[in-house]
């Protein structure tokens, strides 16, 4: 089984200044991905990046970075610069085999508002 | 064109009405999903097509429907669903098979059961 934790419920940035929201994942399948979501409240889902588990490097897209450290099976995203529109729910997902088939497991998500 | 557009926007219905939410991409993927999230959590996986074949279903009451007639197409039809389905549902689409691409979401439909 896959499970995907995010241990921060809610976070304050102040404007401009950079912020780092924690994921954890597990997973036995040696294949996989990571990805991060940004919910605002409309509802939609916007994909903001994604890091491969045979990645070398983290990726990095924009303002925002994925600090990937497997061996903790950690996969951390770092927003730089914080505007006020970043102001929203953000969801680490894991996609990987489970049951022969590939799942995007999803975190419960971190709450993040940037106060001016 | 990276959209997937779901139609309607909001939905209220009664427990004994039939109506049925539409997802749309044309992307070229293959896989399409059906998501249910309640508020303040995660979206949860109801239903996978792949190749237009349903291939997972997470023991989702029969009241939901899935239907993909093809492969840019997924419909959810509702059935005499009760007030606890009120949630936001989510329509995906990605390719399968392939775990390093990212899955595509629409904006959603706000259904409430009354």
């Amino acid at each position: 089984a896959q499970k995907i934790t995010q241990t921060q419920p809610g976070m304050f940035v102040q404007e401009k200044e950079a912020v780092t929201l924690d994921c954890t994942y597990d997973t036995s399948d040696p294949s996989y991905g990571l990805f991060w979501y940004k919910q605002p409240s409309s509802g939609e889902m916007i994909f903001l990046i994604y890091q491969g588990s045979y990645d070398q490097q983290n990726a990095t897209e924009g303002r925002y970075s994925l600090n990937f450290q497997k061996a903790r099976k950690s996969a951390n995203l770092v927003i730089s610069a914080s505007q006020l529109g970043d102001s929203a729910m953000y969801f680490c997902a894991m996609r990987a085999l489970s049951g022969g088939y590939q799942k995007v497991t999803f975190g419960t998500g971190t709450k993040l508002q940037v106060i001016p | 064109d990276t959209e997937v557009t779901q139609t309607p926007k909001h939905l209220v219905m009664g427990m004994t009405n039939k109506k049925s939410l539409k997802c749309e991409q044309h992307m070229g993927h293959r896989a399409m999903y059906w998501y249910k999230q309640k508020a303040k959590k995660p979206p949860e996986l109801m239903f996978v097509y792949s190749y237009e074949k349903l291939s997972i279903n997470e023991s989702v009451p029969s009241r939901f429907s899935p239907e993909c007639p093809n492969s840019s197409l997924l419909n959810l039809h509702l059935h005499a669903l009760q007030p606890e389905d009120s949630a936001l549902y989510l329509c995906a689409s990605s390719q399968p098979g392939q775990e390093n691409t990212e899955a595509f979401f629409g904006q959603g439909t706000r259904l409430t059961v009354v």
